[in-house]
């Protein structure tokens, strides 16, 4: 199993630009995280999907923020435009049933993100 | 909302000694999740406790779960520096919920 991955890495960009980060759940899970994790805050999840449809989107910081699954197999976070503040690096997690509640989340190896 | 807490945020131990990590949380929950993340990496799933009593062991490590103080413990026997990383403990409500992470040093 190729397990959960992301695209791109890393990602360094100007302020104001779109971002658009990608993950590919591992195959039969149904559920889909975002993850972000800094120095200040910790790791906080933005936002969880399941069956595909987004579940609690109450973690995402602003409306410059947005995410979509349009199938099983892919997941777009998007963000536009950028602000400096939104360094960081973002997670994407799979798991089964929602929350993945008697299993754990598998994990990405999460784009490392700097917007000058 | 759910509060998890985690200490100590930092710890520097010897090789061969033993220690714990606490992870408290604020509301109810019987679903408790330990992971490991190595710099620059990602998490890694260590241990899923499901129930009041729950104990699991892997190797050195070994992870508890107390629902009624709501309190989990991760503990680790003769250190080796292989386990130098930071460990999450995360606690399932209406959302998975992450501690601030305890960040363990093994000193040879």
């Amino acid at each position: 199993d190729a397990g959960v991955i992301q695209s791109p890495r890393h990602e360094v960009t100007e302020m104001g630009q779109e971002v658009t980060l990608r993950c590919k759940p591992i195959s039969g899970h149904n559920s889909l995280f975002w993850y972000r994790q800094t120095m200040m805050r910790g790791l906080e999840l933005l936002i969880y999907f399941n069956n595909n449809v987004p579940i609690d989107d109450s973690g995402m910081p602003e409306d410059r923020f947005s995410a979509k699954m349009p199938n099983a197999s892919f997941s777009t976070l998007k963000i536009q435009p950028s602000e400096p503040r939104d360094s960081a690096v973002y997670f994407c997690a799979s798991g089964t049933g929602v929350l993945a509640l008697n299993q754990p989340q598998h994990f990405g190896d999460g784009t490392r993100l700097s917007i000058l | 909302e759910l509060k998890v807490e985690q200490n100590p945020l930092f710890l520097s131990m010897q090789e061969g000694k033993n220690y714990t990590i606490y992870c408290n949380y604020s509301t109810t929950s019987d679903r408790l999740y330990w992971y490991r993340q190595d710099p620059g990496k990602s998490l890694e799933s260590l241990f899923v406790l499901l129930s009041n009593g729950a104990v699991k062991q892997e190797g050195r490590l070994m992870a508890s779960l107390d629902t009624k103080a709501r309190l989990s413990t991760l503990h680790i026997t003769a250190a080796v520096h292989d386990l130098s990383a930071t460990y999450f403990c995360a606690v399932s409500n209406e959302k998975l919920t992450f501690g601030t992470g305890t960040r363990l040093t093994i000193i040879p």
